[in-house]
């Protein structure tokens, strides 16, 4: 019974493409996030959603766009993939933000190879 | 800029002995710090954390030691074993964000 759970686990596709990353909890949390892993390993924020309502967006191109139907689900839509796309993108979820705890329930990743 | 760094990208210990991790940062506004765990095709879990106003955390064979003064945490792993051969990250907040490092890697030799 996963906690934090994001499909799909790899994705492969052509430059210009676009595509979608899906993210659910199960966790009850309030919270929930996108980082980003990229070739040198770092784990980068993106955006941070607490009860659908977006807090947190970093410095990331217009062409990535979270949605949140509800506090359970964040997807990822990338508009027009480009080569340094390709990176792992990480799901997770907290119950009150990071203020606090900071302690984050990941989901297994999603690697994405842009060809 | 990385406000985080793990300066070791790997580490290699024999099973039994003690493992120390390092983690430095730049940012005196970061008042909670946190170890993460990850194997390979997993997501990241959490292992321990420490507040700013501690300098020593123990959970069971892990030990986290903060120095303020330096910027500067470590991780410690006593008697190290198999299962914990992993990527070790460390994080810190200051209640808007959390900030990683590139990660360590463990091998645990038997």
């Amino acid at each position: 019974d996963t906690a934090v759970s994001q499909t799909p686990k790899y994705l492969v596709t052509q430059m210009g493409n676009d595509k979608s990353i899906k993210c659910e909890q199960n966790l009850g949390h309030d919270t929930m996030y996108w980082y980003k892993q990229d070739s040198k390993k770092f784990l980068k924020i993106m955006f941070s959603y607490n009860n659908k309502e977006l807090i947190i967006n970093e410095t990331v191109p217009n062409r990535f766009s979270p949605k949140s139907p509800d506090k359970a689900h964040l997807n990822l839509h990338i508009n027009s993939l480009e080569l340094g796309d390709s990176a792992v993108y990480f799901c997770a979820s907290s119950q009150e933000g990071v203020a606090g705890t900071g302690e984050l329930f990941f989901g297994e990743g999603s690697r994405l190879t842009v060809l | 800029d990385q406000q985080v760094k793990q300066n070791s990208p790997s580490l290699s210990v024999q099973e039994g002995r003690i493992s120390i991790l390092n983690c430095d940062y730049t940012n005196s506004m970061f008042d909670y710090f946190l170890w993460y765990k990850k194997y390979p095709a997993e997501g990241p879990t959490f292992l321990i954390s420490i507040s700013s106003i501690k300098d020593k955390n123990e959970d069971g064979r892990f030990t986290v030691f903060l120095n303020k003064s330096a910027k500067h945490l470590s991780l410690h792993i006593v008697p190290s074993q198999p299962g914990d051969s992993a990527v070790y990250f460390c994080a810190a907040t200051n209640d808007y964000k959390l900030s990683f490092g590139a990660g360590t890697t463990v091998t645990v030799r038997a």
